[in-house]
């Protein structure tokens, strides 16, 4: 069976002091992992999809990378606005087009 | 440039009573539809995904139903809620054939009282 764990369930960080997110999957033939941001009261906002172990993603403060068994989201020097909840999901190739999440981490950034 | 669409943004009814949601999308054609839940402390569970019009696969039995009458609109109903269906549904797409990220729209926030 698919599963997604991250961890920590939750993270405070002071402004400036890097940290990374844990993804940990178990999947039947991984498809893509794909990275979600998501704000209180909104639909996720889609980050990034990694496809084979070794491969990176980088978007501003934001690099993502993929092993055979998980996937970190860096963020290295955060900032406020990246205070969010931040999604992991896995897409198998046997299941069609659907997308399997974990429960987030839910990131707060303090001034 | 695509958009996603849904409405209402937020729902109070009562147990009992029949629920629909639409979620329209723009800018693309014939995109791959899935309605999902979120409930507070989990993650997104898939309820429905659509490859086509008329077209609808279930992931989860329940009172829920989803229909895809016109290539861009997808519509989740229930005949009568259940207070177990209260929660925050997303709508999302993703383009046939690839490449497979979802993009999701704003969500509806449901309340069965």
């Amino acid at each position: 069976e698919d599963q997604v764990t991250q961890s920590p369930e939750a993270l405070r960080l002071q402004e400036g002091e890097s940290s990374s997110l844990n993804c940990s999957y178990t999947v039947s033939g991984l498809r893509g992992l794909f990275w979600y941001r998501q704000d209180p009261g909104k639909g996720p906002e889609f980050l990034f999809t990694l496809y084979s172990a070794g491969e990176e993603k980088e978007k501003e403060r934001l690099k993502a990378t993929l092993t055979k068994k998980e996937s970190f989201l860096h963020i290295t020097a955060p900032k406020p606005e990246d205070s969010a909840t931040y999604l992991c999901a896995v897409q198998a190739w046997t299941g069609a087009n659907n997308l399997f999440f974990g429960t987030g981490t839910r990131l707060t950034v303090i001034p | 440039s695509q958009t996603i669409h849904q409405w209402p943004a937020t729902l109070v009814q009562p147990v009992g009573s029949p629920l629909s949601l639409e979620c329209t999308v723009e800018g693309t054609s014939n995109p791959n539809l899935y309605w999902y839940r979120q409930a507070a402390g989990r993650g997104l569970q898939l309820l429905f995904y659509s490859v086509g019009i008329g077209q609808i696969s279930s992931e989860v039995p329940q009172n829920l139903s989803a229909s895809r009458p016109q290539d861009r609109q997808f519509i989740l109903s229930s005949k009568k809620l259940l207070l177990s269906d209260s929660g925050f549904y997303l709508c999302a797409w993703s383009f046939a054939g690839g490449p497979d990220e979802q993009y999701f729209g704003p969500g509806t926030r449901l309340t069965v009282t």
